[in-house]
């Protein structure tokens, strides 16, 4: 109940083009929801994130779709650019348990 | 804030040694989080501190495991003795208080096991 299950497992995108990233949860208790990027040789960082009370949450770029009936959740990144390649892992937490649960991870190239 | 400082960056150790990994989270956080990232098994939570205790070691993948938090700006990772499947990069992370789940993440540590 734990598993959080992310897709694509690579990405490869042109510059300009919009990057989608997919996440599915089970369980209801989750709370909190965050995606991370990570570089090379670099430990994640946070990048956007979003509570359950609400279905969408944009930062810049970036955008977080929620659907709470669902259980799922997405990451798109407009207008993606070369340096937008990394890894993306969404995550997911409950208040009671601070601790994130990982998605598999999404290895995303922008093509110039 | 210089953010969380973990040491080494880099450590090469021969099976059967011990080896100790080290964390100093960003001053003032109350949480402090140490994950292990594998190809095979992605970022997978080893053990978390709250306030200095131990909340949930049940990532931790055996007795050849410990972890420490002695005082609230410094953690270790013990494995004795290492194995070569041992081998991975180790995160520590910490957050600010309860309710604020947001983690920020150390440079980590690439251990390899021979």
């Amino acid at each position: 109940q734990q598993q959080v299950k992310q897709s694509p497992q690579s990405l490869i995108v042109q510059k300009g083009g919009i990057s989608i990233i997919n996440c599915a949860y089970e369980n209801t208790a989750f709370d909190y929801f965050p995606w991370y990027q990570q570089f090379p040789g670099k430990g994640p960082a946070l990048l956007i994130a979003i509570r359950p009370d609400v279905s969408e949450k944009k930062e810049g770029r970036f955008t977080i779709s929620f659907n709470k009936s669902a259980k799922q959740f997405s990451l798109h990144i407009m207008d993606s650019q070369p340096g937008d390649s990394a890894t993306y892992f969404c995550a997911a937490s409950t208040a009671g348990r601070r601790a994130l649960t990982f998605g598999s991870g999404t290895r995303l190239q922008v093509q110039p | 804030d210089a953010g969380v400082i973990q040491s080494p960056r880099h450590e090469v150790t021969e099976m059967g040694q011990e080896v100790t990994l080290r964390c100093k989270p960003i001053s003032g956080h109350n949480s402090l989080f140490w994950y292990r990232q594998t190809m095979m098994r992605g970022l997978e939570l080893l053990i978390y501190f709250n306030n200095n205790v131990p909340i949930d070691d049940s990532g931790m993948p055996e007795d050849r495991f410990s972890a420490k938090m002695p005082n609230a700006s410094f953690s270790t990772l013990k494995i004795q003795p290492s194995e070569p499947r041992d081998s991975a990069v180790y995160f520590c992370a910490s957050s600010p208080r309860q309710g604020i789940t947001e983690a920020f993440f150390g440079q980590g540590t690439r251990l390899t096991v021979v």
